[in-house]
C-alpha cells in the first residue's frame, strides 16, 4: 500500500535561517506531489507541485521554493525564513489517473520567530 | 470566479447526535467533490469522493450527497462521538484541471461534547 512520509512535525525558527521540509511518497512510482499552506480558518493554498523529477511548478510568488530530487522525494525550502511563513504545511500526493486518491501527508508545523 | 463555500463556519453537538455540513460550490464543470477530515494538526483524511453523476456515497456514519443542478453538498454524520470532534473540508475538482486545481473550502469546525 501507498504511504506518505512528512517531517518533522513541528518547526521553530528564526527569521533569517533556512528552511527543508521533506516528503517521501512509498508505495508507487511517479507520484504527482503538491505542497499546501494551510492558514487558521481558511482553505488550502497550492504553493508548488510536480509531475515527474525536476518538474516544478509554482503556484504562488513567495519566499519558498521547492526541488523533487527524487521520483518519490518532494523538498520544500528557503534561504531566509520571514515571519509570514509561519503556518501548517502539507505534503499530498496523487496517481497520474483522475480516478486516483489524493492523500496529504501528517503536515508540519511552522513557527518562524 | 470557482468558489467553495461551507457552512457552518463551526458546530457544537453533543455526543450521538447527528449533524449535516453544508457545501456550496460555483465550480462548472466539475469532475468530482470530495470530503475530508482533518484532526487538530494533522493532515486531512478523505471521507468520500463523487462524481459529478453520483448523488450519495457512505463511509460507516459518514453519508455525503451532492446536487449537482444545485451546486450543493452535504456532510451527514449519524450518531456521533467524540473522535468526530475535527475540521470537515469539501473539495472540488474542476472538470478540465488537474489535480493541481483542486479548490477547497475553508472547512467546518466541529466539536463533538459528552
Amino acid at each position: 500500500s501507498q504511504t506518505i512520509h512528512q517531517w518533522p512535525a513541528t518547526l521553530v525558527q528564526p527569521v533569517g535561517s533556512p528552511l527543508s521540509l521533506e516528503c517521501t511518497v512509498e508505495g508507487t512510482s511517479n507520484p504527482n506531489l503538491y505542497w499546501y499552506r494551510q492558514a487558521a480558518g481558511r482553505g488550502l493554498q497550492l504553493l508548488f507541485y510536480s509531475v515527474g523529477i525536476g518538474q516544478i511548478s509554482s503556484e504562488v510568488p513567495q519566499n519558498l521554493s521547492a526541488s523533487r530530487p527524487q521520483d518519490r522525494q518532494f523538498i520544500l525550502s528557503s534561504k531566509k525564513l520571514l515571519l509570514s511563513d509561519s503556518g501548517f504545511y502539507l505534503c499530498a500526493w496523487s496517481g497520474q489517473s483522475s480516478n486516483y486518491g489524493y492523500t496529504f501527508g501528517s503536515g508540519t508545523r511552522l513557527t518562524v520567530v | 470566479k470557482n468558489q467553495v463555500e461551507q457552512s457552518p463556519q463551526s458546530l457544537i453537538i453533543l455526543e450521538g447526535k447527528n449533524c449535516t455540513l453544508q457545501c456550496n460550490y460555483t465550480v462548472s464543470p466539475f469532475s468530482n467533490l470530495r470530503w475530508y477530515k482533518q484532526d487538530t494538526g494533522r493532515g486531512p483524511v478523505s471521507l468520500t469522493i463523487m462524481t459529478f453523476s453520483e448523488n450519495t456515497k457512505s463511509n460507516g456514519r459518514y453519508t455525503a450527497t451532492l446536487d449537482a443542478d444545485t451546486k450543493q453538498s452535504s456532510l451527514h454524520i449519524t450518531a456521533s462521538q467524540l473522535s468526530d470532534s475535527a475540521s470537515y473540508i469539501c473539495v472540488v475538482s474542476p472538470f478540465s484541471g488537474g489535480y493541481n486545481k483542486l479548490i477547497f473550502g475553508a472547512g467546518t469546525r466541529l466539536a463533538v461534547h459528552p
